[in-house]
């Protein structure tokens, strides 16, 4: 199975930032990537999809890139209401698998 | 708009059988574009694909679970099921369904899909 690494696991930061999460793919993937944002006790939200594609309702400041084995979500100016955990995930193979996630917390 | 609704027992016995449905409104679990999924989550951690249904109802599965669950088709038309026997504690999580879109770009570059659409999740335990 498609092993997917996330990093940082934690990162802080203050309203305004910009943040870049990492995610690395064990093998290739193509552009068969999401990222996911997850509130405490919430379901998680598609914020990108297909590594680079803005779903819709997500504002602009998020944005995706990479392809392969190296994927990056950013976030322009992070946000009050962007502090939480984001995954990514790979469907690039029929066993799907999720990141183990990265948790914006508030400096 | 488009609702998934798990339900089920929130407390199983150790080695029983966990047995989830997930209610679909706003849309048909037949159309082509949408595959059916569960995902679990324990406490504090990270997200496990346990798999999916097709609508041809076909399913594939997380190999580690793949011995011990089944997902259908539920009675009603627009319910799917999620069966995991021999339960044990560490199968206490909150567990999701999710409705997987599949599409392709329309410059004929390729597919995609993703989850466009969760329930909200129904935390089970197992213990005696």
């Amino acid at each position: 199975d498609i092993q997917m690494a996330q990093s940082p696991s934690s990162l802080s930061a203050s309203v305004g930032d910009r943040v870049t999460i990492t995610c690395r793919a064990s093998q290739s993937i193509s552009n068969y990537l999401s990222w996911y944002q997850q509130k405490p006790g919430k379901a998680p939200k598609v914020l990108i999809y297909a590594a680079s594609s803005l779903q819709s309702g997500v504002p602009s400041r998020f944005s995706g890139r990479g392809s392969g084995t190296d994927f990056t979500l950013t976030i322009s100016s992070l946000q009050p209401e962007d502090f939480a955990t984001y995954y990514c995930q790979q469907t690039y193979t029929t066993l799907l698998t999720f990141g183990g996630g990265t948790k914006v917390e508030i400096k | 708009q488009v609702q998934l609704q798990e339900s089920g027992p929130g407390l199983v016995k150790p080695s029983e059988t966990l047995s989830l449905t997930c209610t679909v409104s706003g849309g048909s679990i037949s159309r082509e574009s949408y595959y059916w999924n569960w995902i679990r989550q324990p406490a504090g951690k990270g997200l496990e694909w346990i798999g999916r249904i097709y609508p041809t109802g076909n399913a594939d599965y997380n190999p580690s679970l793949r011995s011990r669950v089944s997902i259908s088709v539920g009675t009603s038309k627009n319910q799917f099921s999620l069966n995991l026997n021999s339960v044990t504690a560490s199968d206490t999580a909150v567990y999701y369904c999710a409705r997987e879109y599949v599409s392709f770009f329309v410059d004929g570059s390729g597919s995609y899909d993703y989850f466009d659409y969760w329930g909200q999740g129904t935390l089970v335990t197992v213990s005696s």
